[in-house]
């Protein structure tokens, strides 16, 4: 069965530190899709990021970096130099290669980022 | 170029009543999805269409109907509402079933049942 664990629930951190959000998936495929999404207070969801089962290469964007780890299953995102305007929920999800597409969803990350 | 649009944003319901969840995009993506999003939950999958005439159940569909008779709209029917179904729902599309295709994802609709 395919499954995604971001095994935080909540996170609080106080504004510029680091922060790193879990995300462990199970699939028995070898062809895959992770992605992680940014569901702010006003409740839309943006793409952050898609990262295909073929390429372990980490990945920075600005402030963000993301480590895919297929060894253990891993997926993990890091927030360099907090900012209050990263409070927010994270989801990682899944989908399998060749699927119909749809999305297997963590239970989400509450980031809250304080002054 | 619009995206997908969901309507209403907003809606309260009472129990026993029915209505309709609008999405439509204007991307023409073969793919659409419904999903509902429960507090402190993922987004779990109601149903989905890989095009038009073609619908299929997700993880959650007891309670709704789909339909899919052109490639830009997907409604979502309740029928018989009941608390349960309280929920905030998207509604997504995509072109491809391909990897380098991304989601477009509607901004979502908060249903209450009471």
């Amino acid at each position: 069965a395919q499954k995604v664990t971001q095994a935080q629930t909540e996170i609080s951190v106080v504004e510029k530190e680091d922060v790193t959000l879990d995300c462990v998936y199970e699939t028995r495929d070898t062809t895959y899709y992770l992605f992680w999404y940014k569901q702010p207070p006003s409740g839309e969801l943006v793409f952050l990021i898609r990262r295909n089962s073929f390429d372990e290469q980490n990945e920075i964007s600005g402030r963000y970096s993301w480590n895919f780890q297929k060894s253990t299953s891993s997926f993990n995102f890091t927030i360099t130099a907090s900012q209050v305007v990263d409070s927010a929920v994270y989801f990682c999800a899944l989908r399998l290669g060749g699927s119909q597409g749809n999305l297997i969803f963590g239970k989400g990350t509450k980031l809250s980022v304080k002054p | 170029n619009a995206g997908v649009t969901q309507t209403p944003k907003f809606r309260i319901l009472k129990i026993g009543q029915s209505m309709t969840l609008q999405c439509a995009q204007d991307m023409n993506h073969n793919y659409m999805y419904w999903y509902r999003q429960d507090p402190g939950m993922g987004l779990k999958l109601i149903y989905y269409s890989v095009g038009a005439g073609i619908t299929d159940k997700g993880e959650v569909p007891n309670g709704y109907n789909v339909s899919r008779s052109t490639t830009e709209d997907f409604p979502l029917r309740l029928e018989l509402a009941a608390p349960s179904q309280t929920s905030v729902y998207f509604c997504a599309s995509l072109l491809g079933s391909g990897g380098s295709y991304g989601y477009t994802f509607g901004s979502g609709t908060r249903l209450t049942v009471v």
